[in-house]
């Protein structure tokens, strides 16, 4: 299947700084990604769909101000979390198709976020 | 928008049993249905999906059915083993589409 790869895995970062993580699909070119934010024990919330040379477009509630996405290559994406709050720690996982027809989706490894 | 519910929330079954996991969806339009297992702290891993045009999908262990009229796919995994523990989500999307995530099902296979 088509690998699509995530950076970092981890970070830890302190309140009122801003945190960038990377999703690269490595084999196939993207013209969508979608990041997701999966909080312990819940399911994956889609926060926004990335559109590469264009604007994302962000789910009810997410704020575009907060969660910077940047999508300027076909296999690039980048969330960019800013001045982040202990509230903001969790797993954020990008993800992408590799034929934008047949719908499987492929993820990233995750990257899990803690604001302290 | 798409709304997908998933039951139950927690699934221990003995090692050998069957195991089913349930999902109903809201958009009509939906039409292609996934599944994925998850391991704690990993990424979500496709086991098997299913699109509108097709009732059942089997895969070894694993089977999916579909019923577009009611509106809900189910999730079938027979002779279970303790690698199969972990937790599983199911999803819906239409085409091309946004993948709308069920609120998942710890599945516990005891010996």
């Amino acid at each position: 299947g088509a690998v699509v790869s995530q950076h970092p895995s981890w970070v830890i970062c302190k309140s009122g700084t801003s945190v960038k993580i990377e999703c690269r699909s490595l084999d196939f070119q993207a013209t969508t990604m979608f990041w997701y934010r999966q909080f312990p024990k819940q399911s994956l919330m889609l926060m926004a769909t990335s559109n590469e040379g264009s604007k994302a477009t962000y789910e009810q509630g997410v704020e575009k101000d907060k969660f910077l996405i940047n999508h300027a290559s076909l296999t690039l994406s980048t969330l960019t979390v800013t001045s982040a709050h202990p509230e903001d720690s969790s797993f954020y996982i990008c993800s992408a198709r590799a034929h934008s027809n047949t719908g499987e989706l492929f993820f990233g490894e995750g990257s899990r976020l803690t604001v302290l | 928008g798409e709304n997908v519910e998933q039951h139950p929330s927690t699934l221990s079954v003995q090692e050998g049993d069957s195991a089913v996991i349930k999902c109903t969806y809201s958009d009509s339009a939906s039409n292609y249905f996934p599944w994925y297992k998850q391991e704690l702290g990993k990424r979500p891993q496709l086991i098997i999906d299913i699109r509108s045009n097709v009732g059942e999908k089997k895969d070894q262990r694993i089977a999916v059915t579909l019923n577009k009229t009611a509106k809900h796919f189910s999730l079938h995994i027979t002779e279970t083993q303790p690698e199969d523990s972990a937790v599983y989500f199911c999803a819906a999307s239409k085409g091309g589409n946004k993948l709308t995530f069920g609120t998942g099902t710890q599945l516990k296979v005891e010996l």
